[in-house]
């Protein structure tokens, strides 16, 4: 069984400072990883996509990925009340395979 | 480029009764995912259409069924609606599955309500 795991939080993290959201994958052969972000009642919407190990960064969104200890991790930086939202996981392998979210929440 | 869309945005039913639930892909996309996200709860897949063939399916029971058209668009069937099929239902597309990217994208859902 294949798996993608995610620390459910919720993650509370002060308003312009860095949040860390982690996930771990059971898959070694696991080649694309994509970070998608949930608001309350909404469809997710893809943020970030990584392929290779070590950082990507897009805006105020930095990927981490790290094939060999089979864990990936968004960095949000300067974090906004609008980041307020879950962050799920998805690794592919075949199909993509979804962690279970992270509800983040930026304190003002 | 028009997004993944789906209908109805709200749909209402009984228990006991059909529900017909439909998605159009972004176009070039080939393949269409459903999920069912109960209210708080993960993603949970459901189904998968590629080039008109159904590749997987999730841990639900058969009375969740669905197709792909010539067009890609899909529909999603439940029959015998119970309760606890109350959910928010999403449809995902993406480049069909021979290719090397897989990100999906997602339509905005259909809630279902069943009385």
């Amino acid at each position: 069984q294949k798996e993608v795991e995610q620390n459910s939080g919720p993650l509370s993290v002060p308003e312009g400072a860095i949040a860390s959201l982690n996930c771990t994958y059971s898959d070694r052969v696991s080649q694309s990883f994509f970070w998608y972000r949930q608001y309350s009642g909404k469809s997710p919407e893809l943020i970030m996509s990584i392929y290779s190990n070590g950082d990507k960064e897009d805006g105020r969104f930095t990927a981490q990925l790290n094939k060999a200890s089979q864990y990936v991790s968004l960095l949000i930086r300067d974090s906004q009340p609008s980041d307020s939202a879950t962050y799920l996981c998805a690794v592919y392998h075949y199909q993509l395979i979804w962690g279970a979210g992270t509800k983040l929440i930026i304190k003002p | 480029e028009a997004g993944v869309t789906q209908s109805p945005t709200h749909l209402i039913k009984t228990r006991g009764q059909q529900a017909t639930l439909r998605c159009s892909p972004i176009s070039g996309h080939t393949s269409v995912y459903w999920y069912q996200q109960a209210l708080g709860l993960g993603l949970q897949f459901l189904l998968w259409y590629d080039e008109g063939e159904e590749r997987n399916r999730g841990n639900f029971p058969p009375r969740f069924s669905g197709r792909q058209f010539p067009n890609y668009s899909s529909e999603l069937n439940v029959n015998a609606l119970e309760l606890e099929d109350s959910a928010l239902y999403l449809c995902a597309s993406s480049l069909g599955s021979s290719g090397s990217i897989h990100e999906q994208f997602f339509g905005p859902g259909t809630r279902l309500t069943v009385l």
